[in-house]
């Protein structure tokens, strides 16, 4: 069956715009999570969504990062007002329910010139 | 709080040697314990992962995992490289409800496999 997958595989953007990164999760998976790989921090927990529960929010870098779900399916990652910081890649995971594994998307590449 | 320690950012191995790579973890709760690999420009591929049943698990492409509690270890190993297992390797440990289930990464290791 399809795997994870995100949109677009990669995106420059101007220092100061906004950008929208989107994941559409494995069908039926009810938990999705976001994460971000970086040179220098790794790979860093960012948000996770289960089910219609409010998400947890307590990787967000800060608050120019926000996350949303519509329907429990595609989620959408914005980082606001662009900075060189934010250049990384971008990933998004999901599981079904009940299970611990978490599948992976291809990512997002982010180059913030 | 978890934590995990991948010993080695870079191994390399001949083809047809041992591989070891070396995890070890820090948590407060009982773990789950994941290896991923990572091809260049491709996302993470799930290994095996230990999920409190058998403390030996074997994954794919070869690959096996064993959890030692005792050494809050658990290091990855295949009995003979092959020039495709090269790429980079991370370890993970995740919590066993809720929001703890988010994955904690190790910093990652490099497998080379020389000719």
């Amino acid at each position: 069956g399809a795997g994870v997958s995100q949109s677009p595989s990669n995106k420059v953007t101007e220092k100061g715009k906004d950008v929208e990164l989107r994941c559409d999760p494995i069908s039926g998976h009810t938990a999705l999570y976001w994460y971000r790989q970086s040179l220098g921090q790794g790979l860093e927990f960012l948000i996770y969504f289960q089910g219609n529960s409010a998400p947890d929010k307590s990787g967000l870098p800060s608050d120019r990062f926000s996350a949303e779900r519509t329907g429990g399916s595609v989620s959408t990652l914005t980082i606001q007002r662009t900075q060189q910081e934010d250049s990384a890649v971008y990933l998004c995971a999901s599981s079904a329910p009940g299970s611990y594994e978490q599948y992976f998307g291809p990512g997002t590449r982010l180059t913030v010139t | 709080a978890q934590s995990v320690t991948q010993l080695g950012s870079h191994v390399s191995v001949s083809e047809g040697a041992l591989v070891l790579l070396r995890c070890n973890y820090s948590s407060s709760v009982p773990p789950y314990l994941f290896w991923y690999v990572q091809y260049p420009n491709q996302g993470l591929q799930l290994l095996l992962k230990y999920t409190s049943a058998a403390t030996l698990v074997k994954g794919i492409n070869g690959f096996e995992a064993e959890f030692k509690k005792s050494e809050t270890s658990f290091h990855l190993t295949k009995p003979s490289a092959h020039m495709s297992d090269a790429a980079e390797y991370f370890c993970a440990v995740s919590g066993f409800s809720g929001s703890a289930r988010q994955l904690t990464f190790g910093s990652g290791t490099q497998l080379t496999v020389l000719p």
